[in-house]
Formats: C-alpha cells, structure tokens, sequence
C-alpha cells in the first residue's frame, strides 16, 4: 500500500485479556517503530526494529508487552493480561534505513480497556 | 538527557495570518535531526518538515518553514497564512542518535486552532 496501514483501527477489551495489533509499514522502510500515546500526551516510544538487528526493546512499559517483525514487514504489538491504564492510542510508523530517517505514521490503534 | 520542549499548549490565530509554534531542544550530539509533525483530530501523524543540525539553510515546505536558531537550541515552526485546516496538534520532535538508536524524542505538542 501507499501507507503505513494499523488494525484494528478501535478496539475495545477487558482487563485481564490479551490484545494483538498489526502494523504494515510502508514497502521498502526497514525501520518499523511502536509508539504510545495516552490521552492529550505526546508520543512515548515503546519498540524500534531495523532489519535484522536485535530490537531496541528499551521503551516497553512491563513484561506484558512484547512485539515481533517478520523480517522487514509486518510486526504485531501484544500486550497480554491488559490493565485500565494500557488504554491509549498505539501508533506504528516506518522509515527508510539510511538519510533523513523521517518516519511516516499509520492512522493508530485506540485501545480501551474497560 | 536529550529532551524537547513545546512551552505552549495552545495557539490561536485568524485565517491567513502567519504563526509560530515555539519548539527548543536540549542534546549533547554534534548531529541531529529536528521534526514537525501535525496530528489532526483523526488521530494520523503527518510528517511536515526536517532540518538537520548541519543545514546551513532554514527548512521549507511550502507554507512551513523552521527557524532553526543552533545557538539557542530553538527549532520553531511558522506557518504562513493559516488555513481553517491547519487546525491540529503539532509536535516537535528530535532523533536519538544513541548507538544505531533513531527513536525519536517528542515535545508534549501545541494545540493550534485556526479561527475563521
């Protein structure tokens, strides 16, 4: 596609159950980024993959959440055994390796938990 | 620690006048890199506009352009002649050049309503 595409676009769960959301970055970006972003606040970095290097891992909040890349496209966001204040908007974005590194975003995942 | 800060959380401007959104930075690298991004209500990020720490020449994208003050650590956004659509969250960030690192850091963003 032209885009970083997200899915679900809105997704409603309950504390306690497990969540996946789905990133296809942008064909050709070998960086793939997960971001947090909680009501009114900026964006809070959780995960960065860059081709088949080890995983910057360094901004996920707790050992509920994990990710994964098939090799440079799609990546998943898990995050099992979800807590009220999980609930945020995740966004995924995407960027060239090498240059201006500019990452473009897809439109985000809200995720309410009630 | 690197950091970016936005000190105004909300803009007002008329219709076709310029503004100026306030973004400074505090790193120790040599070489970095500074963003604008605008998040309209739907939630999408858009990339607006870049300047790297060694342009010599202020960034410009059509109506925006960044004034790049190295000095004072400053990377301010101006949009000129405003339009009812620029109505959004904009968001300054910085890449982190930690290691092999390019997360990118971000400011807390400013809330710009265009007014008609």
């Amino acid at each position: 596609g032209a885009g970083v595409s997200q899915s679900p676009s809105n997704k409603v769960t309950e504390k306690g159950k497990d969540v996946e959301l789905r990133c296809d970055p942008i064909s050709g970006h070998t960086a793939l980024y997960w971001y947090r972003q909680r009501l009114g606040q900026g964006l809070e970095f959780l995960i960065y993959f860059q081709g088949n290097s080890a995983p910057d891992k360094s901004g996920l909040p707790s050992d509920r959440f994990s990710a994964e890349r098939t090799g440079e496209s799609v990546s998943t966001l898990t995050i099992q055994r979800t807590q009220q204040e999980d609930s945020a908007v995740y966004l995924c974005a995407s960027s060239f390796r090498s240059g201006v590194d500019t990452q473009y975003f897809g439109p985000g995942t809200r995720l309410t938990v009630l | 620690a690197q950091k970016i800060t936005q000190t105004q959380p909300g803009m007002f401007v008329q219709e076709k006048e310029a503004v100026t959104l306030d973004c400074t930075y505090d790193t120790s690298d040599q070489s970095y890199g500074l963003f604008w991004y605008k998040q309209p209500s739907s939630g999408e990020m858009i990339f607006l506009i870049y300047q790297g720490s060694y342009d010599e020449q202020n960034a410009t994208e059509g109506r925006y352009s960044l004034n790049f003050q190295k000095a004072r650590k400053s990377a301010n956004l101006v949009i000129s002649a405003s339009q009812l659509g620029d109505s959004a969250m904009y968001f300054c960030a910085m890449r982190d050049k930690a290691g092999n690192n390019r997360k990118l850091i971000w400011g807390l963003g400013t809330s710009l309503a265009v007014n008609p």
